[in-house]
């Protein structure tokens, strides 16, 4: 069966620090892969997918990159955290024949102090 | 674009209420649609699933059923129980050759004892 792993479940940054998030997957090949994130009291926003090795399509501009050096290996990241990057950062798979549903992990609460 | 519109939250029942929350959408071609749940501190899980119109997805007591004339997808349960506790989410995608979901901002249900 597939498995989704994401970590750290919590994470408590200074403002201006790096960040590195990371997410991988099971039991699957060629997986489409996304990064979400959920703003307290708001809905889920797109931040990145990708459909293959080193293939990264960004959603909206900011201060994260992302990246995917392996084929179920995502990675978020920062070079220099804001106060406004505080949130809940979810990593999901889906398969890459489309129509099917994404599979979530446990997502990562960040804050920026 | 895409897009999925659901109703605004939060919403607060008595235990053994009827639910619904509506849901509706605009795509392009024929979407499959979903509603997930999130329970407090966690990720993301498939509640049930709609892939053509009038198909009706159901789990765990809720149902919705999918309506192409009225582009709606409404969740609903018959009787709710303070473990449904939960932000509900409602999703689409797209036809063949789409990569990602697209969701509505999320509903956040209450069941009081």
């Amino acid at each position: 069966s597939q498995t989704i792993h994401q970590w750290p479940a919590t994470l408590v940054q200074p403002v201006g620090s790096p960040l590195s998030l990371e997410c991988t997957v099971e039991g699957t090949s060629n997986p489409n892969l996304y990064w979400y994130r959920q703003a307290a009291g708001r809905g889920l926003q797109l931040l990145f997918y990708s459909v293959g090795i080193g293939q990264i399509s960004s959603e909206v501009p900011q201060n994260l990159s992302a990246s995917r050096p392996q084929d179920r290996q995502f990675i978020l990241s920062s070079k220099k955290l804001l106060l406004s990057d505080s949130g809940f950062y979810l990593c999901a798979w889906s398969h890459s024949d489309t129509d099917t549903e994404a599979f979530f992990g446990q997502g990562t609460r960040l804050t920026v102090v | 674009g895409n897009s999925v519109t659901q109703m605004e939250g939060p919403v607060t029942l008595s235990e053994e209420a009827f639910l619904t929350i509506n849901c509706t959408y605009t795509a392009t071609g024929y979407p499959s649609l979903f509603w997930y749940v999130q329970y407090p501190g966690e990720g993301l899980q498939l509640l049930l699933k709609a892939t053509k119109a009038d198909d009706k997805g159901s789990n765990k007591g809720f149902e919705a059923t999918y309506r192409k004339e009225t582009t709606s997808f409404h969740l609903e349960k018959g009787s709710v129980q303070v473990s449904d506790s939960a932000v509900y989410f409602c999703a689409l995608i797209s036809g063949a050759g789409s990569y990602q979901l697209t969701f509505g901002k999320g509903t956040k249900l209450s069941v009081i004892p």
